[in-house]
């Protein structure tokens, strides 16, 4: 069973608008940890947002702020007034456990497309 | 910092042509890995590393090695390439040992495009 899905393969925005990119989640660990990265087409791999399950409040870093919702198994990122910049790729990540930091699964990603 | 670095940026190879991908990072990071990312595809887990002289299997094993000598190298091998083996691999490293402990997000390199024919 895939533990990470991102069932929007393709997203479009209008440019200023928030919009909500998806990422369910499968784990039996009580400790583990979500993140979100962006892959414009150039390809690299940028860091985010995190959230921890333990963490009691969703996590907010600028313009993104992640939904956090335990008991749904969902972590869905969220980007407020989004910007021509904002279009790429974006992956859900997870981790499992206190000692698994160099272990990641990722889900297949969303294409984020933001029109002008 | 140059933070993780990788070379080649790019390589052709024929079928059963072996190479090394190189893989370093000047952060002190204890934990590295290697994934591969497959057209329109997130990434998968090859192999990985929580320190100087361990290593262990990810999700994608098959066809590749890893040794880790020291801290900041973990170098990738292709032992026998297959055009399966066409993909985009990105190194990364991440450590516990700062503030944010295992909160700690890893941290990718540019990633090698390697074209298998």
């Amino acid at each position: 069973a895939q533990k990470i899905t991102q069932t929007q393969p393709g997203m479009f925005v209008q440019e200023k608008e928030a919009v909500t990119l998806d990422c369910t989640y499968d784990t039996s660990d009580p400790s583990y940890g979500l993140f979100w990265y962006k892959q414009p087409s150039s390809g690299e791999m940028i860091f985010l947002i995190y959230q921890g399950s333990y963490d009691q409040q969703n996590a907010t870093e600028g313009r993104y702020s992640l939904n956090f919702q335990k008991a749904r198994k969902s972590a869905n990122l969220v980007i407020s007034a989004s910007q021509l910049g904002d279009s790429a790729m974006y992956f859900c990540a997870m981790r499992e456990g206190y000692t698994n930091a160099g272990k990641s699964t990722f889900g297949d990603g969303t294409t984020l497309t933001v029109k002008p | 910092n140059a933070g993780v670095t990788q070379t080649p940026k790019f390589q052709v190879l024929k079928t059963g042509q072996s190479m090394t991908l190189q893989c370093a990072q000047d952060m002190n990071h204890e934990y590295m890995s290697w994934y591969r990312q497959d057209p329109g595809m997130g990434l998968r887990l090859i192999h990985y590393s929580v320190g100087a002289g361990i290593t262990d299997q990810g999700e994608v094993p098959n066809g590749y090695n890893v040794s880790r000598s020291t801290t900041e190298d973990f170098p990738l091998r292709l032992l026998s390439a297959a055009p399966s083996q066409t993909s985009v691999y990105f190194c990364a490293s991440s450590s516990t040992g700062s503030s944010r402990g295992w909160q700690e997000t890893q941290y990718f390199g540019p990633g090698t495009r390697l074209l298998v024919l």
